[in-house]
């Protein structure tokens, strides 16, 4: 089992509508929560973070934890063209380097 | 300061030869860490510093691989007798203190082994 797992999509969804991006983890003892965002050809942004359970919003990003069930997710709300990106989860178990998912795809349609 | 500076940002090279990749941090940032990134995949660690102490390898990194970070600041990676599965893009990212997690990462190296 891997310890950080995201569909690798592509997600598809249209201009103006929610993309709703999941993650799952596999260590209980994770502390410490990621999304990046990664354009093609380019290196990860930093863009959400999240620590404890609950949701977290930031402009149109809202990062929710579920701990319990070893889940988080991202939401952008208004999804735009240029959203299209693939999305890193990362989590951290306190040891304090990142295990990082595999990434989704989303893909904004105008 | 704008950010992580890494070079060169592409290197081509014969399988068997050593290279060596730079990673300037945001400046003040006491950690550093290298992961390598293949098409498709997610970064993986590969190795972090803090300050000029190496704090943890992964199992994954060879002999080959090794880093350092002389006086705490500038780091390098050298990858000796490349081999084609060495062929990724290595990341640096800084985090700027010892409990945060957040990593800022540079452009990264595009390595191509022929």
């Amino acid at each position: 089992q891997k310890e950080v797992e995201q569909n690798s999509g592509p997600l598809s969804v249209p201009e103006g509508a929610i993309a709703s991006l999941n993650c799952t983890y596999s260590d209980r003892g994770s502390q410490s929560f990621f999304w990046y965002r990664q354009y093609s050809g380019k290196s990860p942004e930093l863009i959400m973070f999240i620590y404890s359970n609950g949701d977290k919003e930031d402009g149109r990003f809202t990062a929710q934890l579920n701990k319990a069930s070893q889940y988080v997710s991202l939401l952008i709300r208004d999804s735009q063209p240029s959203d299209s990106a693939t999305y890193l989860c990362a989590v951290s178990t306190g040891f304090q380097k990142l295990v990082f998912g595999t990434g989704t795809r989303l893909l904004v349609s105008p | 300061d704008t950010g992580v500076s890494q070079n060169p940002r592409h290197k081509i090279t014969k399988r068997g030869q050593n290279v060596t990749f730079r990673c300037d941090p945001i400046s003040e940032h006491n950690r550093l860490y290298w992961y390598r990134q293949t098409l498709g995949q997610g970064p993986e660690f590969l190795t972090y510093f803090q300050n000029e102490a190496q704090l943890e390898k992964s199992r994954l990194l060879s002999d080959r691989f090794s880093a350092e970070r002389p006086k705490g600041s500038f780091s390098t990676l050298e990858i000796q007798r490349t081999e084609q599965g060495d062929s990724a893009m290595y990341l640096c990212a800084s985090s700027p203190r010892d409990r945060d997690e957040k990593l800022f990462f540079g452009s990264g190296t595009q390595l191509s082994v022929l």
